[in-house]
């Protein structure tokens, strides 16, 4: 059954340096998202991104964060100089299909565990 | 503001007991109600998408409803395997990209 895939499983950095998250989405998916859950909190929307461009980010998304599809397989989150509290689990999702139709169930990653020390 | 509210918040049940756990939502117009469950340190799994009041959906001791203001997922003779986060999310309409507003989800434990 295909799943969307996300490395590393977990990310330790310090405060200031910049990490990229990768992610390999479903192969025959269309939609990309980024989510993150800080311990015991909800998740929580990030980013949307497609056909090679961000359709939709929160508040969330500053600056400081950055999404790519470098390649046909790849999805990435950089950002670029982490923080305490960008401590979370981020999750990678993917969807066939845009809102409203029957094929847009989003389909998320184990995730990767960052945390900033 | 779009906002999602599960209750009760954790829920204990012997294995066989079978109970209800409750999705309230306020949007500005619903394209979608998801439902996934979460275990411990994983991502979330998909379990069902509910689009208009009066649908139901069933997988095996699941079951989703949806009214105009809340949804419910029953669960009828629980096993131990069933102990997870239940989250519930809403995809609102006049959004262009697809964003999930999730709950703070139900955990659910089921004794054996």
């Amino acid at each position: 059954e295909p799943e969307v895939t996300q490395t590393p499983s977990h990310q330790v950095t310090q405060m200031g340096q910049e990490v990229i998250l990768r992610c390999v989405p479903i192969s025959n998916h269309l939609y990309f998202y980024w989510y993150r859950q800080i311990l015991g909190q909800k998740v929580e929307f990030l980013v949307s991104f497609y056909n090679n461009e961000i359709s939709e980010k929160s508040e969330i998304f500053d600056d400081q964060f950055s999404v790519e599809r470098p390649d046909g397989s790849n999805f990435t989150l950089k950002i670029r100089s982490t923080k305490l509290e960008d401590s979370a689990m981020y999750f990678c999702a993917s969807s066939e299909a845009y809102s409203g139709s029957p094929y847009n169930e989003q389909f998320f990653g184990p995730g990767t565990r960052l945390t900033v020390l | 503001e779009d906002q999602v509210t599960q209750s009760p918040e954790a829920l204990r049940l012997q294995e066989g007991e079978s109970s209800s756990l409750n999705c309230s939502y306020t949007v500005s117009g619903l394209r979608g109600l998801f439902w996934y469950r979460q275990d411990p340190g994983k991502g979330p799994e998909f379990l069902f998408t509910l689009y208009s009041a009066g649908e139901e959906k069933e997988k095996e001791r699941l079951k989703a409803t949806l009214t105009k203001k809340e949804s419910f997922l029953h669960i009828t003779a629980p096993k131990p395997e069933d102990s997870a986060t239940y989250l519930c999310a809403v995809q609102a309409t006049g959004e262009y990209g697809n964003k999930l507003v999730f709950g703070a989800g139900t955990i659910l434990r089921v004794k054996s």
